[in-house]
């Protein structure tokens, strides 16, 4: 079976300063890793997505994340924050021939002035 | 830009009653899901459906629930009777491909049991 952990419900930065989101995974069979984003009283949108080739995945809004297979990881990063950043992030999985997505229990940003 | 739309916003219903929620995902898409998301908590997969059939369910999606695809464009979720515990937001969304791909959201069904 497969699962994701988000460490951390609420994460708070200052405007300009490094966020990370952390996202651990679990996965018998090599995974995708996608990485979501919910601005209030919206769906959920695509940030970016690892599928296979390069670890370091880029995505919209200055975001990235590394696949890191020996840590099971796939944390979320912006070297530096901006307020329209604020929202829910959720982390998820999923894997070649399954038919369903897995998300996380996701991590609140809130970006400080 | 090509979205998927969910109806209604908001619904409230009795305990009880029969509720149907609709999307129409995006066009070209074979891969339709459902999810739900209980007030401040995580996103829950219900189902998935493809090539006019359910691919995966979860175990919350028990016989009160069902899935349908009517007519080629609409993708329903049925709640037979609703219980107090299936307040919660229900989010569509579609994909072109399976469990590799981006998954669309729509905006959400509101569903508010009473």
């Amino acid at each position: 079976a497969q699962s994701v952990t988000q460490l951390g419900s609420h994460v708070s930065v200052s405007e300009g300063a490094l966020v990370l989101l952390r996202c651990n995974y679990s996965s018998s069979v090599p995974p995708y890793l996608f990485w979501y984003v919910q601005y209030p009283n919206q769906g959920l949108q695509l940030l970016l997505k690892y599928t296979t080739g390069a670890t370091l995945v880029k995505g919209i809004n200055g975001f990235e994340a590394e696949f890191k297979k020996s840590e099971t990881s796939f944390h979320l990063t912006k070297p530096s924050a901006h307020m329209s950043d604020a929202a829910e992030y959720f982390c998820a999985v999923s894997n070649t021939g399954g038919f369903k997505t897995i998300f996380g229990a996701g991590t609140r940003l809130f970006v400080k002035a | 830009e090509p979205e998927v739309t969910q109806t209604p916003s908001h619904q409230v219903t009795q305990m009880g009653q029969e509720v149907i929620l609709r999307c129409v995902p995006i066009s070209n898409h074979l891969y339709f899901y459902w999810y739900r998301q209980i007030l401040g908590q995580k996103v829950e997969f219900l189902v998935s459906f493809y090539n006019n059939e359910i691919s995966e369910k979860s175990e919350i999606f028990d016989d009160q629930f069902s899935v349908e695809r009517p007519d080629g464009s609409n993708f329903t979720l049925k709640i037979r009777s609703t219980k107090l515990e299936d307040s919660a937001m229900y989010f569509c969304a579609s994909g072109r491909q399976g469990g590799t791909g981006e998954l669309f959201f729509g905006e959400g069904s509101r569903l508010t049991v009473l």
